[in-house]
């Protein structure tokens, strides 16, 4: 079965990184994935597709802070630089025969 | 620039039904296929249903299978997405989005969403 897990949470300092986990569940650990970025009260924005060997394709206009890496079954989106205006939910989500899956989000917050 | 803006949600009684549409603009609509995802209040994000640009082929979540339909008009360059026998969990904001290719694959731009109560 299709499963993304990601942590429900996470916190960073504003200016500092943080690094966030999607994990494919076993069996399917060669999938690419995207990344997708929701403010408070808004739609979903996509980020990224991040591909099994690291390789990735943004969105228009996202900033460069934003970026993606691939180690096994793990895809990791890293924030740089820390701003207020990153402070938002993050999914990941992925596809196979007739199906697309999303993680559970993890919620970021700048303190 | 490439814009979805979802229009017809509301609030609707157990076992009624809603049209939701989206209207595309700022790229080749025909030229893509779509998907309907949704969030119910405090949660995540549901993927509902996709169909490919020529609605040859079109795929649902088990949660709607049998109850709702997606449909395009690649002339008008809206998206629809007719829900019936609506049940209180279906309660949620509805997205419509842009999928990457003609065929399934994932989403790359999203609309702001309109919102469905089911509530008797």
């Amino acid at each position: 079965q299709l499963v993304l897990t990601q942590s429900p949470s996470a916190s960073a300092s504003l200016g500092a990184s943080v690094k966030l986990t999607c994990t494919l569940s076993s069996g399917h650990s060669t999938y690419a994935i995207t990344w997708h970025q929701q403010q408070p009260q808004k739609g979903p924005r996509f980020l990224m597709k991040l591909n099994s060997d690291g390789s990735h394709i943004k969105g228009g206009g996202i900033p460069d802070r934003f970026s993606g890496s691939s180690s096994g079954a793990e895809r990791y989106l890293t924030i740089s630089s820390l701003q207020s205006e990153d402070e938002a939910d993050y999914y990941c989500q992925t596809w196979g025969t007739g199906i697309q899956v999303f993680g559970g989000g993890t919620k970021v917050t700048v303190l | 620039q490439v814009q979805l803006v979802e229009s017809g949600g509301g609030m609707v009684q157990p076992g009624g039904s809603l049209r939701l549409s989206c209207a595309a603009s700022g790229f080749t609509f025909s030229s893509y296929g779509m998907h309907w995802v949704r969030q119910a209040p405090g949660k995540g994000l549901e993927w509902v249903t996709f169909t490919r640009y020529d609605e040859n082929t079109k795929y649902y979540a088990d949660s709607v299978k049998g109850r709702f339909t997606i449909s395009r008009d690649n002339l008008m360059n809206t998206l629809y997405l007719q829900m019936r026998s609506l049940r209180s969990e279906d309660t949620a904001v509805y997205y419509c989005a842009k999928g990457a290719s003609k065929d399934f694959h994932y989403m790359d731009v999203w609309g702001k969403g309109t919102t469905v109560t089911v509530s008797s």
